[in-house]
């Protein structure tokens, strides 16, 4: 089934602990995005790419890097996560041309 | 002032009648606008997008775009209680979508 999958579902993290989100699409997208969305809020662009090997900073960049080797897969990993990180994190991509996103199901993350 | 702003609801409508869901933005050359659906515990997914000033309609949603007032608005004609959800608007700019912090609709049987 075309579209997008985020591993794991949910976990749970010591504080200190290193952690990679992973993020993959078979719709061959060239824009990938990783939002964060904290409880009530709206979703905070973390980092992005447009294309394969590029990548950018979103609103809320700090503690987290991406890696975009391949169209497919998008990474995000904590380098070392601290409680404030505590968050559902939504991998999307796109078609750069139009610019609709489609969302992955999300890893709900809590660092304690 | 935040880059996209909505009113922060709650919403609240009577089975049938129409939901009207309200979006400003501050970046004048922002060209892409769209609305995503967001149920309790699940991610968003895409119900309307539009580029050009007027409206556009899908079955009982309509969007309307006034880039000259920055304002971008959802309308849910014969709104159902399958339609109680958030709803995101979206705007995006070089290439980045920015999101508002959604509205909540509740719509009573």
């Amino acid at each position: 089934i075309a579209g997008i999958t985020q591993a794991p579902t949910s976990q749970i993290l010591a504080a200190g602990r290193r952690m990679t989100l992973r993020c993959t699409q078979d719709m061959r997208h060239n824009a990938m995005y990783w939002y964060r969305q904290d409880l009530g809020l709206g979703l905070r662009l973390i980092h992005y790419s447009n294309t394969a090997g590029t990548t950018g900073k979103g609103e809320v960049p700090d503690g987290y890097s991406v890696s975009r080797a391949n169209t497919d897969d998008f990474p995000l990993t904590l380098a070392s996560a601290v409680p404030s990180q505590t968050s559902v994190y939504f991998c999307a991509s796109s078609d750069s041309s139009r610019g609709e996103a489609f969302f992955g199901q999300g890893t709900r993350l809590t660092v304690v | 002032q935040k880059e996209v702003e909505q009113n922060s609801g709650p919403l609240s409508v009577p089975e049938g009648a129409i939901a009207s869901l309200n979006c400003t933005y501050s970046d004048r050359v922002s060209q892409s606008f769209f609305w995503y659906r967001q149920y309790s515990g699940k991610s968003p997914e895409l119900i309307m997008s539009i580029y050009s000033n007027g409206d556009k309609e899908d079955g009982r949603f309509t969007a309307q775009l006034n880039k000259a007032s920055q304002y971008v608005s959802l309308l849910i004609r014969d709104s159902q209680p399958s339609d109680s959800a958030t709803y995101l608007c979206a705007v995006k700019v070089a290439g980045k979508s920015t999101f508002g912090d959604g509205t909540t609709l509740t719509v009573k049987p």
